[in-house]
């Protein structure tokens, strides 16, 4: 089965620093990735996805880059802010038509951004 | 449009009692997933499930956890003769009517401790 491997486990920067979080998967049938942000007592949040027939998604201060021959995929938080701090997690998914859409996940990574 | 909804919030059971977690899919989903949180770690599948029918169980423990779907009312996740080890936040998440439908929405999540 799929495993998914996420570093690092906790990372602190300084408000307007960039944050990248890295991931690694060993199944090359998996083809849906996505990042999921996870508050304090709450449940995770999409924060964005990539699909395995691009190698770079961007949403305003949120980017993912995929690389399919080295399996790895990793999030990029450019100027962050407080309310960045969160746990974040990777997932990735083969999304075949008998498995649904079951993700496996990271094991999260625990983001501080200090004011 | 309500999110996925799960209730109990939290839930406190002494060892030997059964737990019930219920989760009701965003509306127009018919595809239903539970994960397991334990605390500081990620999140792991458990089961997945459509109405009337367990797609795959393959993250659930053999004994002592069962999962459904009726066609009529919420998904329940059953644990019978809970023990301290199963303390740990319940996730359930759902997606459309698509066997492959990309983002899995999730619930806030059900805290079961066990005493």
């Amino acid at each position: 089965g799929e495993n998914v491997e996420q570093h690092p486990s906790t990372l602190s920067v300084q408000e307007g620093d960039s944050a990248v979080i890295k991931c690694t998967y060993s199944d090359s049938a998996s083809n849906y990735f996505p990042w999921y942000k996870q508050e304090l007592g709450k449940g995770p949040q999409l924060i964005i996805d990539i699909r395995s027939n691009v190698g770079e998604k961007k949403d305003q201060r949120i980017a993912v880059t995929l690389n399919k021959t080295a399996k790895h995929f990793s999030l990029h938080i450019t100027e962050t802010q407080p309310e960045d701090s969160a746990v974040y997690f990777c997932a990735a998914s083969s999304g075949n038509n008998n498995a649904g859409n079951m993700l496996t996940f990271g094991g999260g990574t625990r983001l501080m951004v200090k004011p | 449009n309500a999110g996925v909804m799960q209730n109990p919030r939290h839930l406190v059971r002494r060892r030997g009692q059964e737990a019930r977690l219920r989760c009701s899919p965003m509306k127009g989903h018919s595809h239903v997933y539970w994960y397991r949180q334990l605390p500081e770690e990620g999140l792991k599948f458990m089961v997945y499930l459509q109405k009337e029918n367990i797609i795959d169980e393959s993250g659930m423990p053999k004994e002592r956890f069962s999962a459904e779907f009726p066609k009529e009312g919420p998904s329940i996740l059953r644990i019978q003769q809970v023990v301290r080890g199963d303390s740990a936040a319940y996730f359930c998440a759902s997606s459309p009517d698509r066997a492959f439908a990309g983002e899995l929405f999730f619930g806030e999540g059900s805290r079961l401790t066990v005493l």
